[in-house]
């Protein structure tokens, strides 16, 4: 079973204030993915990085793929309260994603 | 379009009891899954189908858990008899092509179960 962990596991900020979230295995993934999920609610996909060293930006959200494809960070510019909820990363192996620990976040008004 | 749906949204049973879960996914989506949420961790597959065959259920409690997907469309996820540890969220999702193309996965809602 492969491996994916998320640091910090809670994160609780002000509303303005940046942030990042990491993603860290031992093991190479064919891709990774970044979701977020609200309480009462399933996981909702945000990106899919696929090349070694891909930085891919969301408005504020930043996400970066590592050089060796084994971990991933989310940066957050300015976060808002729509940014509260459970971020999740998943890392494709195989014909399986191997889903994170998670990052629960929330940002207060 | 239509979401992924699942009912119910929520069920209560004492152990030992049996418990069936519902699927309804994406219209035209070949692929469909299964996952096991425990509160404060990440969601763990449990079984994957394409189409109405199994692509992965090494993860499956095969002594109490059963999933079927009858016609390749919607599926159920049995679990008889449950235990204190089945507590969790079930999440179904479906994905256009299989996994292994780096799809995006869309889920339904989640059926939340506690097992007293």
């Amino acid at each position: 079973t492969q491996l994916l962990e998320q640091s910090p596991q809670f994160l609780s900020i002000q509303e303005g204030e940046n942030l990042t979230v990491y993603c860290n295995s031992s093991s190479v993934f064919s891709s990774l993915q970044w979701y977020r999920q609200e309480p009462g609610e399933g996981p909702v996909l945000l990106v899919t990085v696929v090349t070694g060293g891909e930085v891919k930006k969301l408005k504020r959200l930043t996400f970066q793929f590592g050089d060796a494809r084994k971990d991933s960070s989310l940066h957050i510019t300015a976060a808002q309260p729509g940014d509260t909820g459970l971020y999740l990363c998943a890392g494709l192996s195989g014909n399986q994603f191997y889903f994170g620990t998670g990052t629960s976040l929330t940002v207060i008004p | 379009e239509a979401g992924v749906a699942q009912s119910p949204r929520y069920k209560i049973i004492e152990k030992r009891q049996s418990v069936a879960f519902w699927c309804n996914p994406i219209s035209g989506h070949a692929t469909l899954y299964w996952y096991q949420q425990i509160l404060g961790q990440g969601p763990k597959l449990l079984i994957q189908f394409q189409n109405n065959g199994v692509v992965d259920d090494s993860q499956l409690p095969k002594d109490r858990f059963s999933a079927e997907r009858l016609k390749g469309v919607d599926s159920t996820l049995k679990i008889q008899p449950a235990k204190l540890e089945d507590s969790a969220v079930y999440l179904c999702a479906s994905s256009l092509l299989p996994t292994g193309w780096g799809e995006k996965l869309f889920f339904g809602s989640g059926t939340q179960l506690s097992v007293l």
